[in-house]
């Protein structure tokens, strides 16, 4: 089955303590890219991949890095997280950057920071 | 820059209703407005993607058009079930912050009730 996974599911972690939500797709798509999700908000984008080692900032990249060694993974990580951080984050790929490609999304990592 | 207002923010339907939903968008210059479906736990569910040269695309019970000069966008449900409650995004792409990301509308919450 075509799918984007992402683990934890959930996450409740403490001020600082270094994380790493994975993401993984089985379609051989090129382009990856991490999303959060807040109330009001809607979805903004952290960081995308147009393939691998090729990784670039989105809107809201503060507080976050991603490294794309394998083609078919795309972890976030966050070095020293805050509370502000406290999110539902969605990864995403599509067959590659361009226009004409719709993107999956994986199932969402709900992560509290306290 | 691009923003996507999708009103209303929640709307409540007897099964068996049609309905729309309404996206707006503030600039016309897109690449695609892709609808998607958000169920709590399973993530985003891609839905239709129409690209800017198309004016609807339709899926099952599922009717959305595009008027790219208006900025506007409709999401057509016939025949309401309750198994279509959940929450309706729709995002565009737009072309003149790149190809490489998606901007995303609040979301509208369905209930369809039996």
């Amino acid at each position: 089955e075509a799918q984007v996974t992402q683990n934890p599911r959930y996450l409740i972690t403490v001020t600082g303590k270094k994380l790493t939500v994975t993401c993984s797709q089985n379609m051989n798509h090129e382009y990856m890219s991490w999303y959060r999700q807040d109330p009001g908000l809607g979805l903004r984008q952290i960081y995308y991949s147009m393939n691998v080692e090729v990784t670039d900032k989105g809107d809201v990249p503060e507080g976050y890095k991603v490294s794309r060694k394998e083609k078919r993974n795309f972890p976030l990580i966050l070095e020293s997280p805050s509370p502000n951080q406290t999110s539902l984050y969605f990864c995403a790929s599509a067959h590659d950057g361009t226009v004409a490609y719709e993107q999956y999304f994986g199932p969402g990592t709900r992560l509290t920071v306290t | 820059k691009q923003e996507v207002t999708q009103i209303p923010a929640a709307l409540s339907v007897p099964e068996g209703e049609n309905l729309v939903l309404n996206c707006s968008f503030t600039d016309s210059a897109i690449y695609n407005l892709q609808w998607f479906r958000q169920d709590p736990g399973k993530g985003l569910t891609s839905l239709l993607l129409i690209q800017s040269s198309q004016r609807e695309q339709t899926s099952g019970r599922l009717n959305a058009s595009l008027d790219k000069s208006s900025g506007r966008s409709t999401l057509y449900i016939a025949a309401s079930q309750p198994g279509d409650s959940a929450t309706y995004l729709c995002a565009v792409k737009p072309r003149n912050t790149g190809f490489q990301k998606l901007v995303f509308g609040t979301g509208t919450r369905l209930l369809v009730s039996p």
